[in-house]
């Protein structure tokens, strides 16, 4: 993998079911690794910086998990409510610093 | 609301021209990124600055430069717009450099040109 890839590209989920998304990044210089909430007409927000492999981070009901030798990272929704409608985005930081984007996934939740 | 603060909120201009974008930081926030997204692409990171200097370069064109002021603010010039320079540009702050640094952003600036 030589980009940041997201998938899926975006994700209809049913109110009140758990939902899980994958960022996939090359494991080489890799240094971190964040998770950005952005809804529409709004910035990106910040929810997790991870740097440990095997790391999990936790704020409500979101979680986040990190293998950085296999080079990817899971987001997991927990019983999602339409407040989660959002993009997710998630960043690679490199040992130069450089910051490399994924496209995001967008994600729907149906009422 | 973020405290991170981006001035003009949206600027209209023409190819060829020239327009300056800045951006105040947190309060006590020493780094400063700014991001560019287009319609096409996802966001990317053009540079970074830490306590006044150049620390990270991304996919910044030549015809683009910034600068940290000794008052910690930021500005990015952009000149001999073309069309395609059109995107939103958004700068983020952070408190400290290292791989644990939470990165606020700011409201953006859109950029059209004509």
């Amino acid at each position: 993998i030589l980009n940041v890839e997201q998938s899926p590209q975006s994700l209809h989920v049913q109110e009140g079911d758990s939902t899980n998304f994958t960022c996939s990044f090359p494991s080489s210089n890799f240094y971190a690794l964040h998770w950005y909430r952005w809804e529409t007409a709004k910035s990106p927000e910040a929810l997790f910086v991870m740097t440990l492999n095997g790391d999990e981070k936790k704020k409500g009901r979101i979680s986040a998990t990190l293998n950085t030798k296999e080079g990817y990272s899971y987001l997991y929704i927990k019983g999602s409510q339409p407040e989660d409608s959002a993009t997710y985005l998630c960043a690679l930081r490199k040992r130069d610093d450089k910051i490399i984007f994924g496209k995001g996934t967008r994600l729907h939740i149906l009422p | 609301d973020s405290g991170v603060t981006q001035t003009p909120k949206h600027l209209i201009t023409a190819t060829g021209q020239r327009v300056t974008l800045r951006c105040s930081p947190r309060s006590g926030d020493l780094s400063v990124y700014w991001y560019q997204q287009s319609l096409d692409q996802g966001l990317q990171f053009l540079i970074q600055y830490y306590n006044g200097e150049e620390r990270a370069k991304g996919n910044i064109l030549e015809r683009f430069s910034a600068q940290q002021f000794p008052d910690l603010h930021s500005e990015l010039n952009l000149s001999s717009l073309e069309l395609g320079d059109s995107a939103l540009y958004f700068c983020a702050s952070s408190a400290v450099v290292g791989a644990y640094n939470e990165q606020f952003f700011g409201p953006g600036t859109r950029l059209t040109v004509l």
